[in-house]
C-alpha cells in the first residue's frame, strides 16, 4: 500500500532559525514529489516539485531534498519568518500505469510549523 | 483566472439535511477531485473525476455524491448530512492527476 509519512508533526521555531521537515514514502512506481505549503483557512499551494533525477531545488528560502534510493525528501526553512507558519504537506505521485488512470497522490499527514517572534 | 472558486465558504446543517458544495475551475483542467480535512488527519480524497461525464470513488467515498456533467464543474452532494462529516472540504483540479493540484479557498461544514 502507497504511503507517506512526515514528521515531525508539529514544531516550534524562534523568527530568524532553520528548521528542516521530513518524508519519507513507499509510492510505487514513483513519478514525483511536492511540498505543498497550506496557510490556516486556506487550500494548500504547491511549492516544489522533485522528481526522480532531482536532488536538491531550491526555492526562495525553501529548499527541498530527494533521496529516491532511500525513498527520503526534507524540506529546509532558512531564516524562518513569521508567515511560514503554516502546515506543510508532502505529497506524492505514482506513475502512470494505465491510460485514464485515476488517483494517482498519496498525501502526508502534514507538519504544522509555528515561528514564534 | 478565478483559479478553482468553492461556495459557499461556511455551512451549517442539521443532522439528515442534505446540500450540495459547489466547485468551479476556469483553467481548462480535466482532472478535479475532492477532499475533507480533519484535524491530525491530512487531506483524505472522497470522489475525483478525470473528465467530463467520468467520476471515480476515493478513499472516503460514503455519504457523497459526485457528477461531472462540464469540464468547469464539480458539485459534491451530501445526500444525509451526519456529524461524522463535519470537516473542512477542498475542491482541487489539475491538468492530470499527478501534475499541481490547484486547491479552492475550502469550505467548512458543521453538522449538529
Amino acid at each position: 500500500k502507497n504511503q507517506v509519512e512526515q514528521s515531525p508533526q508539529s514544531l516550534i521555531i524562534l523568527e530568524g532559525k532553520n528548521c528542516t521537515l521530513q518524508c519519507n514514502y513507499t509510492v510505487s512506481p514513483f513519478s514525483n514529489l511536492r511540498w505543498y505549503k497550506q496557510d490556516t483557512g486556506r487550500g494548500p499551494v504547491s511549492l516544489t516539485i522533485m522528481t526522480f533525477s532531482e536532488n536538491t531545488k531550491s526555492n526562495r528560502r525553501y529548499t527541498a531534498t530527494l533521496d529516491a534510493d532511500t525513498k527520503q525528501s526534507s524540506l529546509h526553512i532558512t531564516a524562518s519568518q513569521l508567515s511560514d507558519s503554516a502546515s506543510y504537506i508532502c505529497v506524492v505521485s505514482a506513475a502512470e500505469m494505465i491510460k485514464a488512470a485515476g488517483n494517482k497522490l498519496t498525501f502526508g499527514g502534514g507538519t504544522r510549523v509555528l515561528v514564534k517572534p | 483566472n478565478a483559479g478553482v472558486t468553492q461556495t459557499p465558504k461556511f455551512q451549517v446543517l442539521k443532522t439528515g439535511q442534505s446540500m450540495t458544495l459547489q466547485c468551479a475551475q476556469d483553467m481548462n483542467h480535466e482532472y478535479m477531485s475532492w477532499y475533507r480535512q480533519d484535524p491530525g488527519m491530512g487531506l483524505r480524497l472522497i470522489h475525483y473525476s478525470v473528465g467530463a461525464g467520468i467520476t471515480d470513488q476515493g478513499e472516503v467515498p460514503n455519504g457523497y455524491n459526485v457528477s461531472r456533467s462540464t469540464t468547469e464543474d464539480f458539485p459534491l452532494r451530501l445526500l444525509s448530512a451526519a456529524p461524522s462529516q463535519t470537516s473542512v472540504y477542498f475542491c482541487a483540479s489539475s491538468y492530470n492527476g499527478g501534475d499541481e493540484q490547484y486547491f479552492g479557498p475550502g469550505t467548512r461544514l458543521t453538522v449538529t
